[in-house]
């Protein structure tokens, strides 16, 4: 079963605009984490950020910001004022701390930006 | 740049031949994972090793296998490739806690003709 779950497959912005990524997540680890990684064009996956789930503080670094809702399983990722550098696809991770995890990330399906001018 | 590196960068080989993935991780991380990205999987994780040691399996073929050597780099072994085997093939690093961040190589295209 799918334990992480990014609905939107493609959001489309013009330049400025904000963009908010949807992630759910499910599982039954008291102690797990969470992450996004950015894909660009050329392929490679870039870290973002790593959340464990006893810290729901809301982040911010730069024009990106994350909302963690333990209550609603929920992990979103906030673009603010977009710019066509932006363009990728954006992939939200689970991992559990289950005896077989071992770090192993789940991740969800991506969601692609496109950010035009 | 995230400090992990994987040869070569591509691969076009046919049905039913063997290839190896290489990957070197971070100075100084222990662990290494391998991932793989198709259009109709996704990313999936197929295996992780530690200081040499498998600790843990995904979902990774019996055709695959994969080993850590002493000086830490890892390799990735396909056998008898099938079509359905193209994919972007990652690796990826971390420290010595499995649940700290994994930095990810440029990856290897592999494309099975």
């Amino acid at each position: 079963a799918q334990k992480v779950t990014q609905a939107q497959t493609e959001i489309s912005v013009v330049e400025k605009e904000d963009v908010t990524l949807d992630c759910v997540y499910e599982t039954r680890d008291t102690t797990y984490y969470l992450f996004w990684y950015k894909q660009p064009p050329s392929g490679e996956l870039v870290f973002l950020i790593r959340r464990n789930s006893f810290d729901e503080q809301n982040e911010i670094s730069g024009r990106y910001s994350w909302n963690f809702q333990k209550s609603t399983s929920s992990f979103n990722f906030t673009i603010t004022a977009s710019q066509v550098v932006d363009s990728a696809v954006y992939f939200c991770a689970l991992s559990e701390t289950s005896t077989d995890s071992w770090g192993k990330l789940q991740f969800g399906a991506g969601t692609q930006v496109v950010v035009t001018p | 740049d995230s400090g992990v590196t994987q040869t070569p960068k591509h691969l076009i080989t046919a049905t039913g031949q063997r290839v190896t993935l290489r990957c070197s991780p971070r100075s100084g991380d222990l662990s290494v994972y391998w991932y793989q990205q198709s259009l109709d999987q996704g990313l999936q994780f197929l295996i992780q090793y530690y200081n040499g040691e498998e600790r843990a399996k995904g979902n990774i073929l019996e055709r695959f296998s994969a080993q850590q050597f002493p000086d830490l780099h890892s390799e990735l072994n396909l056998s008898s490739l099938e079509l359905g085997d193209s994919a972007l093939y990652f690796c990826a690093s971390s420290g010595d806690n499995p649940y700290n961040e994994q930095f990810f190589g440029p990856g290897t295209r592999l494309t099975v003709l």
